[in-house]
């Protein structure tokens, strides 16, 4: 069955980097692009960016960009979500998500990477 | 600060009927751009609930349905059940924010 299947908590001190994984199977990895979206403690969605898995073009938020880098590895069918300079801030739910080419929504998600950053 | 709005909350007797509302800009509902609808379930991740406006993916219920129009977007939950207890999101995209992909508020739908 189609799968997302995510990389453990993490936890950081402020100024640290965090680099979450996202492996993707039961499907056509390239046919697909990927997002990363998270969520803060009792707050909302917040999208961060994407990823085209063909092409390995990106798209990133503005309030994070500069800080986030996204790639993919075709072989393995993995996704990366790297955040640096990390702040208190980002202490939050991390999810990869897919959506197919046409107006279809994210309809697959990860299970969730909690990370923390402490100090 | 999403550019999304919705009602932060929203009651109702098992059996009854809620909506929930999106309202956007011209920079995204109002541009032509799709609205799509996820659940979120304590403890849980998001589901896609409702695609392209107003499609449901196999295994959501027709009392489930999305709408449409000018800057705002519409979630309807019809014959109301405890299992439909959960937090609600709407999402679009936006071409004023070089082209970011936002969310609603969200909204807490409880159950009375």
């Amino acid at each position: 069955q189609v799968q997302l299947v995510q990389s453990g908590a993490e936890v950081r001190k402020p100024g640290a980097s965090v680099k979450v994984s996202c492996r993707a199977s039961g499907y056509t990895f390239t046919s697909y692009y990927m997002h990363w979206v998270r969520q803060a403690p009792g707050q909302g969605l917040e999208w961060m960016g994407i990823i085209n898995l063909s092409g390995g073009g990106t798209n990133y938020a503005q309030k994070i960009q500069g800080r986030v880098t996204m790639t993919r590895d075709t072989s393995t069918s993995t996704v990366y979500m790297e955040l640096s300079s990390l702040r208190s801030e980002d202490t939050a739910v991390y999810y990869c998500t897919r959506e197919g080419v046409g107006s279809y929504g994210l309809d697959v998600w990860g299970q969730g990477t909690t990370v923390t950053v402490s100090s | 600060q999403s550019v999304l709005t919705q009602p932060p909350s929203v009651s109702g007797a098992p059996g009854q009927r809620v909506t929930i509302s999106c309202t956007g800009s011209s920079s995204n509902i109002g541009a032509g751009y799709d609205v799509h609808w996820y659940q979120q379930l304590p403890g849980t991740g998001p589901k896609l609930l409702i695609y392209g406006n107003n499609n449901r993916p196999s295994g959501v219920p027709d009392r489930i349905s999305g709408s449409k129009s000018g800057t705002s977007a519409s979630l309807a939950i019809t014959g109301l059940q405890a299992e439909d207890e959960a937090d609600y999101y709407c999402q679009s995209y936006d071409s004023s924010l070089s082209g970011s992909y936002v969310f609603g508020t969200g909204t807490k739908v409880t159950v009375l």
